[in-house]
């Protein structure tokens, strides 16, 4: 079964600084896709940056940025130029290929961001 | 084009009884996820629904239910409620299953059992 890991519960930057949290996941599967989400405390989960596990090239969303090692498994997200808006908490989630046939999405324990004025 | 409405966005209950929680997805959408949020446990899954089929279930006890109607509007049912079902409940949606295509997610149910 595949699992995910957030090793750092909680973050802080100071505003307008880059941070970087960390995701790992574990699978014996070769094609997946990965997401980070992100959730306000108004809660709804809001899609921060996707990658497809079969592209080498790391995915870039306007400040967001992720480090998708495949070997290593690993999926770190980026944010460059911390903003107030940014804190939220963080969840990096794996979603099987779709010859798995599912939308379901396994997710990490989630990262706290707090972003210091 | 409205976004996933979950309804109702709290609750409380108490222990025994039963619960139905409803989820409208985005226009367009096929697939409906249900998660179970708590402090203690993180996000988890509970299932997923397809043109009213339910095509992956998650480990959860059958005291949680769900179905799907041909307009792919969602319920999931919890019966014989307990304590530590006291969660947050996220409904997702999306186009297909699985694949490249984000679920987008609702604002959730809130349910508290007394």
């Amino acid at each position: 079964a595949q699992t995910v890991t957030q090793s750092q519960p909680e973050m802080s930057v100071q505003e307008a600084e880059t941070v970087t949290l960390s995701c790992t996941y574990d699978t014996s599967e070769s094609d997946y896709y990965l997401f980070w989400y992100k959730q306000p405390p108004s809660r709804q989960m809001i899609l921060v940056i996707r990658q497809e596990a079969y592209k080498q090239q790391n995915a870039t969303e306007n400040r967001f940025s992720v480090n998708f090692q495949k070997a290593a498994k690993s999926f770190s997200l980026k944010i460059s130029d911390s903003q107030l808006g940014d804190a939220a908490m963080y969840f990096c989630a794996y979603r099987s290929s779709p010859r798995g046939n599912t939308g379901k999405l396994i997710f990490g324990q989630g990262t706290t961001l707090q972003v210091k004025p | 084009k409205a976004g996933v409405t979950q309804t109702p966005r709290y609750l409380i209950k108490t222990r025994g009884q039963q619960v139905t929680l409803s989820c409208s997805p985005i226009s367009g959408h096929r697939s409906v996820s249900w998660y179970q949020q708590t402090p203690g446990q993180g996000l988890q899954f509970l299932f997923e629904y397809f043109s009213e089929t339910q095509r992956n279930k998650g480990n959860f006890p059958g005291r949680f239910s769900g179905r799907q109607f041909s307009n792919s509007r969602s319920e999931m049912n919890v019966s014989t409620l307990e304590l530590g079902d006291s969660a947050l409940y996220l409904c997702a949606s999306s186009p297909g299953t699985g694949g490249w295509e984000p679920q987008h997610f609702g604002d959730g149910t809130r349910l508290s059992i007394l």
